[in-house]
């Protein structure tokens, strides 16, 4: 069974931090790594994609890769109240997939 | 451009009624996907099409039926509703399934109680 795991939180940070959000994944032959955030009640928004490993910088958003470690990790600059969603992890597991295995996300909350 | 869209966008059904989901995308896409979203469990795939003229089923299809209706539009059917199908639905689309797996996007979701 191919897994995504994430923290389920709360994390909570203050106004102005750096929130890191972890993931890991059980599939060593996924190809592709995916951000997307979720307000409540609303649909899921894509904010990164990596396929390298590395990092990924998107204005305040940095996704980094490590395929070694099965790990992906987003890091939130300059946190602000409007941040405040919860966090899901998407693993494509290559090969002929397609389809995207989806972490149970994590709830980020930033305090004023 | 509108995305992707999803009618209805709230249903109460009765247990063994059936209802149709519909979903469309305008964004030119070859891929298109029906997940389930429940507390505590996350995004499980009903049934995906990979193109049009093709449909298979994901993890939890059980209960679930799919058309492939055009490129732009992919339904799901409940055939016979169950307490446990209560859920947010969702629609996304891909512009690829081969290419390693593609970026999904999301529409905004049907909400669906089954009495």
């Amino acid at each position: 069974q191919k897994e995504v795991e994430q923290n389920s939180g709360p994390l909570s940070v203050p106004e102005g931090a750096i929130a890191s959000l972890n993931c890991t994944y059980s599939d060593r032959g996924s190809q592709s790594f995916f951000w997307y955030r979720q307000y409540s009640g609303k649909s899921p928004e894509l904010i990164m994609s990596i396929y390298s490993n590395g990092d990924k910088e998107d204005g305040r958003f940095t996704a980094q890769l490590n395929k070694a470690s099965q790990y992906v990790s987003l890091l939130i600059r300059d946190s602000q109240p409007s941040d405040s969603a919860t966090y899901l992890c998407a693993v494509n597991p290559g090969g002929s997939q397609g389809n995207l295995i989806f972490g149970k996300g994590t709830k980020l909350s930033v305090k004023p | 451009n509108a995305g992707v869209t999803q009618t209805p966008k709230f249903q109460v059904l009765k247990t063994g009624q059936s209802m149709t989901l519909q979903c469309a995308q305008d964004m030119n896409h070859n891929s298109m996907y029906w997940y389930r979203q429940d507390p505590g469990m996350g995004l499980r795939l009903i049934y995906y099409s990979a193109s049009e003229g093709t449909t298979d089923k994901g993890e939890v299809p059980n209960g679930y039926n799919v058309s492939r209706l055009n490129k732009r539009e992919f339904s799901l059917r409940l055939e016979s509703a169950a307490p446990s199908q209560t859920s947010v639905y969702f629609c996304a689309s891909s512009e690829s399934w081969l290419a390693g797996g593609g970026e999904q996007f999301f529409g905004p979701g049907t909400r669906l109680t089954v009495l």
